[in-house]
């Protein structure tokens, strides 16, 4: 089934402990992209990649890092969380965003006190 | 700048009956109009597409309309079931090719109560 898979679906933990959240796909896809959503906000992109090893900062990318050393993998790393980043995050992937929209993940709610 | 408008924010109907959503949208250039389906706490799917030339579209009980000229779209719900209960997003491409290239409103949260 084509799909992208995101773990963990929760997290909680503590302000300042180093945590990754992982994002895969399986449908070949050259874009990726992470969201964070929040009541009245919408959807906000945190970073985006066109393809493997080339990655650019979207609308809120103060405290996240990303990488793409695969195609399929795009991991979220926030090295020193803080509680303003408590949010639900969704990963995504496309063959084309503009195009042909992206294919969401389930998402992953986290929780920093 | 860039902008996806959509109104309601929230809207409760009872079970049966119709709705209209509204997205107005300041997108330039525009390439194509979608509108997401997210259940609470799930990741949004795409319900419909359309580009600069197609009027209406549907997909089941859903049909999405656009008017490129004012620059407004809209979906109706026909016949709401509570699993019609959901946040409902508009989101225009520009249709550059790069990951920014699509504009996400804030969404319509709908509740449809028995």
């Amino acid at each position: 089934e084509a799909q992208v898979t995101q773990n963990p679906r929760y997290l909680i933990t503590v302000t300042g402990k180093k945590l990754t959240v992982t994002c895969s796909q399986n449908m070949n896809h050259e874009y990726m992209s992470w969201y964070r959503q929040d009541p009245g906000l919408g959807l906000r992109q945190i970073y985006y990649s066109m393809n493997v090893e080339v990655t650019d900062k979207g609308d809120v990318p103060e405290g996240y890092k990303v990488s793409r050393k695969e195609k399929r993998n795009f991991p979220l790393i926030l090295e020193s969380p803080s509680p303003n980043q408590t949010s639900l995050y969704f990963c995504a992937s496309s063959l084309s965003p503009g195009t042909y929209g992206y294919t969401f993940g389930s998402g992953t709610r986290l929780t920093v006190v | 700048k860039n902008q996806v408008e959509q109104s309601p924010q929230s809207l409760i109907i009872l079970e049966g009956k119709n709705c209209t959503l509204q997205c107005n949208y300041t997108v330039s250039p525009f390439s194509n109009l979608r509108w997401y389906k997210q259940d609470t706490g799930r990741g949004p799917v795409s319900l419909t597409i359309m580009t600069f030339s197609e009027n209406t579209k549907s997909n089941g009980r859903y049909t999405a309309t656009l008017d490129a000229d004012t620059k407004q779209s809209s979906l109706h719900i026909t016949a709401s079931q509570l699993s019609d209960s959901a946040s409902y997003i508009c989101v225009v491409s520009d249709g550059n090719q790069a990951g920014t290239a699509l504009i996400f409103g804030k969404g319509t949260t709908l509740s449809v109560s028995s």
